[in-house]
């Protein structure tokens, strides 16, 4: 089956740029969606099709995608953006939805 | 407003069964695809099952696969999931989540908790 890495957590000042990463092999080939969840709710989605923002997300959130890679970045970050983030992909040998691990993003 | 509503948690017995609802509103309910993921506590998310629109068509994660089954009524706008067998390591908060063109999901309920536990 399909799998996903992410990194347990990423640490980022108030103000910078934070980088969180998914990696898959030929990850490229596929469109990759990003979920934010804070704790005690429901995942969010933040980017879809690689780097599409749903209505009421802020451009702060882009996203990318190629190669085996696949990264969110969140730019001036803030500290409501304090989350975790979760990546996913459809399978389409399978035909089943595969999530990553979850990165934790604390604002220092 | 798209609003998914899940209900029928609760706590079960190991190799026990349980039912889950997901009331939908807000949304042409029959036009779109729906899935279950479930959430450990302290854990990540993990993918359950997939419906299409029609309910002609299931997809199961292989550690639910023969135990599970997701169904749907359309005529009352909800989406269910038999849960038989059930392990403790189930124990988790069990969302229904509408499917966007691209696979995703753009819309969530706000879970309900299932405990197997005796």
């Amino acid at each position: 089956s399909y799998v996903l890495t992410q990194p347990p957590s990423v640490s980022v000042a108030p103000g910078k740029t934070a980088r969180i990463t998914c990696g898959g092999d030929n990850i490229g080939s596929k469109s990759v969606h990003w979920y934010q969840q804070k704790p005690g709710q429901a995942p969010v989605l933040v980017i879809y099709y690689d780097g599409d923002r749903p209505s009421g997300i802020p451009e702060r959130f882009s996203g990318s995608n190629s190669g085996n890679t696949a990264t969110l970045t969140i730019s001036r970050v803030e500290a409501g953006d304090e989350a975790d983030y979760y990546c996913q992909v459809w399978d389409s040998i399978t035909y089943h939805r595969v999530f990553g691990g979850g990165t934790k993003l604390t604002v220092l | 407003e798209v609003q998914l509503v899940e209900s029928g948690g609760g706590l079960v017995q190991p190799g026990g069964s349980l039912r889950l609802s997901c009331a939908a509103s807000g949304f042409t309910f029959s036009s779109f695809e729906m899935n279950w993921v479930r959430q450990a506590p302290g854990k990540g998310l993990e993918w359950v099952s997939y419906i299409s629109n029609s309910g002609s068509t299931i997809y199961y994660a292989d550690s639910v696969k023969g135990r599970f089954t997701s169904s749907r009524d359309n005529a009352k706008n909800s989406l269910y999931l038999q849960m038989n067998s059930l392990r403790p390591e189930e124990t988790a908060v069990y969302y229904c989540a509408r499917e966007g063109g691209w696979r995703d999901f753009q819309h969530w309920g706000q879970g309900t908790l299932v405990t197997v536990s005796s």
